[in-house]
Parts: structure tokens; sequence; C-alpha cells
């Protein structure tokens, strides 16, 4: 059974940094690309980021260009998103998503979901 | 960025009866497009991807169709566990866009 299980989110200050991570188990980890989506409150799903099934190609929205980095460890099945000059309007679940193939794709499992929230 | 847009934004309906949801996109796609569920405090949940393919698990109820710039998704008759907020999403481009969402509820 395919489980992707994020931690590391949590309440930070406008300007900080956070680092999500999301432990996959249940497939082969190295064939999939991944991404992350994120949910603010009330509102609709938006793709932050996505990475190959190597990591060696990464992918961002505008809205997170420049200021969160994607990057995944084959040998620990693990994904993760750094989040740096963190803002209010970040504030949302952040899930964890398998495509449904190498990268760039759809997402056919999907984690629970880690809230970040951005606040003084 | 390609835009997809969502029609409509909420659709009033009772079970059995049939839903039928529209994502148009700004520019072609050709069939590169998915439907997802959400239920409150819930994941999503894959529905149909390429436009037309059920994905693992999902009811023969639930359909897709289009291509180019104009995609349905279609529930023939809906259940009680159908309401919920339906998600377009294409893959044509980076980067990866979601429509805004139909919600579909109980009249």
């Amino acid at each position: 059974e395919v489980q992707l299980l994020e931690s590391g989110g949590g309440l930070v200050q406008p300007g900080g940094s956070l680092r999500l991570s999301c432990a996959a188990s249940g497939f082969s980890f190295s064939t999939y690309g991944m991404s992350w989506v994120r949910q603010a409150p009330g509102k609709g799903l938006e793709w932050v980021s996505g990475i190959s099934h190597t990591g060696s190609a990464t992918y961002y929205a505008d809205s997170a260009k420049g200021r969160f980095t994607i990057s995944r460890d084959n040998s620990k099945n693990t994904l993760y998103l750094q989040m740096n000059s963190l803002r209010a309007e970040d504030t949302a679940i952040y899930y964890c998503a398998k495509d449904l193939g190498a990268t760039g794709s759809y997402w056919g499992h999907w984690g629970q979901g880690a809230l970040v929230t951005v606040s003084s | 960025e390609i835009v997809l847009t969502q029609s409509p934004a909420t659709l009033s309906l009772s079970p059995g009866e049939r839903a039928t949801l529209s994502c148009r996109a700004s520019q072609s796609i050709r069939r590169y497009l998915a439907w997802y569920q959400q239920k409150p405090g819930q994941a999503p949940r894959l529905l149909i991807y390429d436009a037309s393919s059920r994905a693992t698990g999902i009811p023969a109820r639930f359909s897709g169709s289009g291509s180019g710039t104009d995609f349905t998704l279609t529930i023939s008759s809906l259940e009680p566990e159908d309401f919920a907020v339906y998600y377009c999403q294409q893959r044509s481009d980076w980067p990866l866009t979601f429509g805004p969402g139909s919600k579909v509820d109980i009249k």
C-alpha cells in the first residue's frame, strides 16, 4: 500500500524558514516523480513544486521560485521542501503527492498534509 | 501559464441526478487533463486522467471527455458520497495548474 507521510509543518514567523519532509513507502520511490501541492485555508489547490524521479529536474510555481527548494533522497525514500523567506500568504496545508509517471504528471496518491502557518 | 476555468462554481443537485462539470483551458492542452474530487478535511482523490481514463478504483459513473480547450466531467447518477468539490488540473506545460473548483452540493 502506498503511504506518504508529511512532517515538519508548524508555526513560523514571516521571513522564517521551514523544511517539510515526506516519507514514502509501499512503492518504488526512485521510479516516480513527486510534487508538493498546497491549499490555503478555504481555498483551492495550488501546485508548488515538482521533481523528476532521479531528482535531476526540478520545477516551481512562480510563487515558490527563488524561495523554495525541492529535493529528494532516493536512498531514504524521502521528499523534501525547503521553504525560506516565508510570507503570510504561504500559510496552507502542504500535500506531498506521487506522480503517475516519472515526472510532471498527475497525482494518484497524496499524503494527509502538513499545516504551515506563517504568522507573527 | 495555462489558466483553467471551471463552471459552474456550484451545482445543486439531488441524489440520482446527473452532474455535468466543465473545465476550459486558456490554450490547447491536448488531452492532458485530470479531474480530482476533494471532500472536507481530506486530500484530493484522482478520478480521471488524460481527459477520459478512469483512475484505479473509480466507479464507472464518473466519466471524462474533451480535448484541446474544453473538457467535461460527468457523474451519471449522483451517490450521497459524490457531494464534494471537483478540480481539474493540466499537465500540458509547466507550471502545472488547477482550476478553481466546482462544488456539487445537495439540493
